[in-house]
């Protein structure tokens, strides 16, 4: 059974760094791709990036400038740095993993429950 | 890039069928078939159900079905059921390497 696991600080100062990470346990992080997105309150989906345990990496262009997402393999874990936050960054923020087959990705099979982190002074 | 276009909400009766769209451009649900739709309930984590345009996953009832005709994705669901009111998201892959969703649908059963 596959289960991701999202943890890091609820609440964030204005201009600050957002920091999460994300647990996997029932599957090796090398066997996929992974993805954060995030939803702020009452509003869509928004996909943030993706990463593989290679390091490669690609990111949504409007957040590009200011997200780094990593990948620590002998944690089994990964993780998403989002700078100079501002309210526009409160969300729940979900982790997920990519079902892939031959490196060719489709959509998301795991997710995991996903965390609040409120940006505020 | 931007959200792929959804209608903001839908509704029908149970037993009704209804069909919400999504669409985008030739750069996302035009040129792929890695189009997916999520249902996502209050406070929950989405689940999907439809991959690859109109395949579903184990588990997911034969009601719900997917189609694409050139840049406009659809989901519909058969035989309406008050089970299936909730959110819903198509998703895309890009031709950037990137991804986007749809800006969600609320289906409610009268």
């Amino acid at each position: 059974q596959v289960q991701l696991q999202e943890s890091g600080p609820g609440l964030v100062t204005p201009s600050e760094t957002l920091s999460l990470t994300c647990a996997v346990s029932g599957d090796s992080i090398s066997s996929s791709y992974w993805s954060w997105i995030r939803q702020p309150p009452g509003k869509g989906l928004e996909w943030v990036g993706y990463i593989h345990y290679s390091g490669s990496a690609n990111y949504s262009p409007s957040l590009k400038s200011r997200v780094t997402i990593s990948v620590d393999t002998s944690k089994n874990q990964f993780s998403l740095k989002v700078y100079s936050v501002t309210a526009a960054d409160t969300a729940v923020y979900f982790c997920a993993r990519y079902y892939c087959i031959g490196g060719t990705c489709s959509h998301f099979d795991y997710w995991g429950q996903g965390t609040l982190v409120t940006v505020s002074s | 890039q931007s959200a792929l276009t959804q209608p903001a909400s839908v509704s029908g009766s149970p037993g009704q069928s209804i069909t919400i769209s999504c669409t985008g451009t030739s750069s996302d649900v035009g040129n792929y078939k890695f189009v997916s739709w999520y249902q996502q309930y209050p406070g929950k984590a989405p689940k999907v159900m439809i991959y690859e345009v109109s395949k579903r996953p184990s588990g997911v009832s034969d009601r719900f079905s997917g189609s694409k005709s050139g840049n406009t994705a659809t989901l519909t669901i058969s035989g309406l059921q008050a089970e299936d009111e909730a959110d819903y998201y198509c998703y895309s892959y890009t031709v950037s390497d990137t991804w986007v969703f749809g800006g969600g649908t609320k289906l409610t059963v009268l």
